[in-house]
């Protein structure tokens, strides 16, 4: 069956520690992005890419990092410089045309200890 | 910019009653909206889109939802609700001039017997 995995489902991050979320995808699609979610506030974009190699920062880039060496995979690092992490994190992938539906992975929950 | 406005944060319907969930968007051209789907600690699903032609789309699960531009709106509605129909509900509209969409706050729906 094609479609998004996320690993872990959670994840505890100690103070100074960056850590990295994993996201794979199967459909074949180019467009891949990354989302924060906080409760009453919706999906803010944090990276996206729409091709290999290339990604443009969101609205909340600050504090994260990613990279997109293979079409299927876009993983995203949460680093010490983002100070508020807890959140539950969504990737999606599209066709990456524009306007296209996305698809979303399971998510992961990121704790701080 | 574009911005999507759901005002209601939480919405209560009894078993079989109608729902509609309300949606507001600001946006210069003709948008393409969206409505997605999220039961607890998961990802999104597409109920449905409008990209262009029938203000009168069809989704899954029951789902409609209708564009109306002189309100600005893409009101989600369904005549009868099961009580599997509990989630939160958002609404997005894509930048037609990019690959980004901008979502809601969601709609938290929640289903009495």
């Amino acid at each position: 069956d094609g479609g998004i995995t996320q690993s872990p489902k959670y994840l505890f991050r100690k103070e100074g520690q960056n850590v990295t979320l994993s996201c794979e995808q199967n459909l074949n699609h180019d467009a891949m992005y990354w989302y924060r979610q906080d409760p009453g506030q919706g999906l803010r974009l944090i990276y996206y890419s729409q091709i290999v190699n290339d990604f443009q920062k969101g609205d909340i880039a600050e504090g994260y990092s990613v990279s997109r060496e293979k079409k299927e995979s876009f993983p995203l690092t949460v680093t010490s410089a983002q100070k508020n992490p807890t959140a539950f994190y969504l990737c999606a992938s599209s066709m990456g045309q524009l306007a296209e539906t996305q698809y979303f992975g399971p998510g992961t929950r990121l704790l701080v200890l | 910019a574009q911005s999507v406005t759901q005002p209601d944060i939480h919405i209560t319907v009894s078993e079989g009653a109608s729902l509609e969930l309300r949606c507001n968007y600001s946006y210069g051209a003709t948008p393409y909206l969206f409505w997605y789907v999220q039961s607890p600690g998961q990802g999104l699903q597409l109920l449905l889109k409008y990209f262009s032609g029938d203000t009168l789309v069809q989704g899954i699960k029951g789902f409609e939802a209708e564009f109306k531009r002189s309100q600005s709106s893409f009101n989600l509605r369904k005549p009868s609700v099961h009580w599997s129909d509990a989630a939160e509900y958002f609404c997005a509209v894509a930048d037609t001039g990019g690959f980004k969409t901008i979502f809601g706050a969601g709609t938290r729906l929640f289903v009495k017997a």
